[in-house]
């Protein structure tokens, strides 16, 4: 069983839409949690930490869900310029970072 | 001004060369990485610098040889490499080494190895 798992889509929503993503984590270990987002044949740029109390960014929100080990994005009001692939990463320990492989998420008009 | 730069962009190379990847980072952060991107697969970690020395090593083949000679720049030496090895290669910083500092990625050296 990978260690971060994600569903790798891809996901076709319209524009306006509300999507959610999941990703679940194996190492009850972890303590800190990010998504990043990378567009198509670029670098992943850091999109939100994920704290326990969840915290939101404009259309973005992201949640913590220790007991059944998965964190997750919300994003509303879906905007073409959000299509993108959306990577969970989970700190194993104090230092490893560890990646998932990532959900694609593609906009329509 | 781009925080991690990486040259070159893109790199075509036969089994039997040797080229170099390099990574400078404009943010004043403590720790550097290189991490191999592959097809549908995860970001694979393969070496962490902290303050120029390296803390990680991620059972890499000795092929890959990383480099830091200061906490700016960073590289990667390629010598025989394997067709397996294309990949997106993408340098990272942190502002130091644990877990809660975000990286910051540079643009990525696209490998093809033919």
């Amino acid at each position: 069983r990978k260690e971060v798992e994600q569903d790798p889509g891809p996901f076709n929503v319209p524009e306006g839409a509300t999507v959610a993503f999941n990703c679940t984590y194996s190492n009850s270990a972890s303590q800190s949690f990010f998504w990043y987002r990378q567009d198509c044949r670029k670098e992943p740029k850091l999109l939100m930490s994920v704290y326990s109390s969840g915290n939101e960014d404009g259309r973005f929100t992201a949640q913590l869900n220790r007991a059944s080990q998965y964190i997750s994005l919300l994003i509303r009001d879906s905007k073409l310029s959000d299509s993108a692939t959306y990577l969970c990463v989970a700190v194993r320990g104090t230092d490893k970072l560890i990646f998932g492989t990532g959900t694609r998420l593609q906009v329509f008009p | 001004e781009t925080g991690v730069t990486q040259t070159p962009r893109h790199l075509v190379m036969g089994m039997t060369n040797k080229k170099s990847l390099k990574c400078e980072q404009h943010l004043g952060h403590n720790a550097m990485y290189w991490y191999k991107q592959s097809a549908k697969k995860p970001l694979e970690l393969m070496f962490v610098y902290s303050l120029e020395e390296r803390v990680e090593n991620n059972s890499v083949p000795s092929r890959f040889s990383p480099e830091c000679p200061n906490s700016s720049h960073l590289f990667l030496h390629l010598h025989t490499l394997q067709p397996e090895d294309s990949a997106l290669y993408l340098c990272a910083s942190s502002q130091d080494w644990t877990g809660g500092s975000p990286l910051h990625f540079g643009n990525g050296t696209r490998l093809t190895v033919t």
